[in-house]
């Protein structure tokens, strides 16, 4: 299967801020995702990152705080914006080509304080 | 839209016993029931999958079960080794679509 670097790894971020994540596949993907992931969790769909339109969010995800880029089939970005506290998250990318199995990347950890 | 449930939450087994994880789906329409173990600080990994036109898959000491009459699924794991402690997620979906995931289940395998 393909393989998605994701970057950074990590983050401790000031409240107010912004930090952008992203994610690079090794191959072209038909379908990018972006999930939530609280510590002890299970994962929770923020978006579908639709190449070259406007991304898809789920309930209670808007564009304001999660912009969300994928300028070509390989590449991804999640920008969480105006950072608090209740941000604090693992935040992963995942890709897939058509119905094949989703892959995903190592995953961001975000501390907001 | 799809619901995932996962049993059971935590999982504690003796090295060498089986462990078994249930889940159960809510879309009829879901024709793709993959099974994730993710381990501390990665992003989940996937084992093992299944898809709505086969009831059982098998590779080596894992092996998982599908019921679309009941809308449930399940993964074995067999001969279990420490190295199988993690954290494992079933997800299920339709088509190309995203992953739903269940709650995930803490499996502990004692040496």
């Amino acid at each position: 299967s393909a393989v998605i670097s994701q970057k950074p790894s990590r983050d401790i971020c000031q409240r107010g801020t912004s930090l952008t994540i992203q994610c690079q596949v090794d191959s072209q993907v038909t379908m990018m995702f972006w999930y939530r992931q609280q510590p002890g969790q299970s994962l929770t769909l923020i978006a579908t990152a639709n190449q070259g339109s406007e991304a898809t969010y789920e309930s209670g995800f808007v564009i304001d705080k999660f912009p969300i880029s994928r300028p070509n089939l390989t590449f991804s970005t999640l920008t969480v914006s105006n950072m608090s506290p209740e941000d604090s998250s693992i935040y992963l990318c995942s890709g897939r080509q058509g119905t094949t199995e989703a892959f995903f990347g190592q995953g961001t950890r975000l501390t907001v304080v | 839209g799809e619901n995932v449930e996962q049993h059971p939450s935590t999982l504690s087994v003796q090295e060498g016993d089986s462990a078994v994880i249930k889940c159960t789906y809510s879309d009829s329409a879901s024709n793709y029931f993959p099974w994730y173990k993710q381990e501390l600080g990665k992003g989940p990994q996937l084992i093992i999958d299944i898809r709505s036109n086969v009831g059982e898959k098998k590779d080596q000491r894992i092996a998982v079960t599908l019921n679309k009459t009941a809308k449930h699924f399940s993964l074995h794991i067999t001969e279990t080794q420490p190295e199988d402690s993690a954290v494992y997620f079933c997800a299920a979906s339709k088509g190309n679509n995203d992953m739903r995931f269940g709650a995930g289940t803490r499996l502990t395998v004692k040496p």
